[in-house]
């Protein structure tokens, strides 16, 4: 069965400091890898999405691994603002798939100052 | 101008009516999506119309029937609400559907059934 799992579920974090989402899927067969930033009342929007040759992904103080081997992925979010307090949501798509994507709960992050 | 919409916002209602919630896309994308939102944040999908055709029909019940006029809009028809039917519903709109596209979300629609 598809399926992504998350972790930790929710985070809190201190203005500044630095933090480290977790990824982890069974998606099969694999074609992309996508991280979502949800705020509160809004739609997901796009942070970063790789293919299984790309190892790492940045995207401003956001910072995308991606280990297909092993099935996991992970965000890192460098020198973090309040504006960063947010659900990070962690999408794979399997090939052939047709844009149907599987999506994990996210992780709540709350960036305290 | 904003590339995905939705209306309405919120929408609350009684059990058993019927309701549409409308979504608009302003990006040229020949590929549209409805997501459901429970409340446990779990985004899942629903439909995918690509250019005008039903491309995705997950396992969703059949008072939910979705309605493409042209390749920008995607509307979403419910019938015989259900206290379960309770949820944020998401519209969404890529270029292709291959899987790879990034999928543009917009803002939303609260739907409450009492």
């Amino acid at each position: 069965k598809n399926q992504v799992e998350q972790s930790p579920q929710s985070l809190i974090i201190l203005e500044g400091k630095n933090c480290t989402l977790q990824c982890n899927y069974t998606v099969s067969p694999f074609s992309n890898l996508r991280w979502y930033k949800q705020d509160t009342g809004r739609g997901p929007v796009s942070l970063t999405i790789m293919t299984f040759s790309e190892n790492t992904k940045s995207n401003g103080r956001y910072t995308a691994t991606l280990d297909a081997d092993t099935k996991q992925s992970s965000l890192h979010i460098t020198a973090s603002q309040l504006s960063d307090s947010a659900s990070y949501i962690c999408v794979v798509s399997a090939w052939g798939s047709q844009g149907n994507l599987i999506f994990g709960k996210g992780t709540k992050l709350s960036v305290k100052p | 101008d904003t590339a995905v919409s939705q209306t309405p916002k919120y929408l609350v209602t009684q059990m058993g009516n019927d309701k549409s919630i409308k979504c608009e896309q302003n990006l040229g994308h020949d590929t549209m999506y409805w997501y459901k939102q429970d409340s446990k944040k779990f985004l899942k999908i629903m439909f995918s119309y690509n250019n005008k055709e039903l491309i995705i029909n997950e396992t969703v019940p059949n008072r939910f029937s979705p309605k493409s006029p042209d390749k920008a809009h995607l509307n979403l028809h419910i019938n015989s609400l259900e206290l379960g039917d309770s949820a944020v519903y998401f519209c969404a709109s890529s270029q292709g559907a291959l899987g790879g596209e990034t999928q543009y979300f917009g803002p939303g629609t609260r739907l409450l059934v009492l």
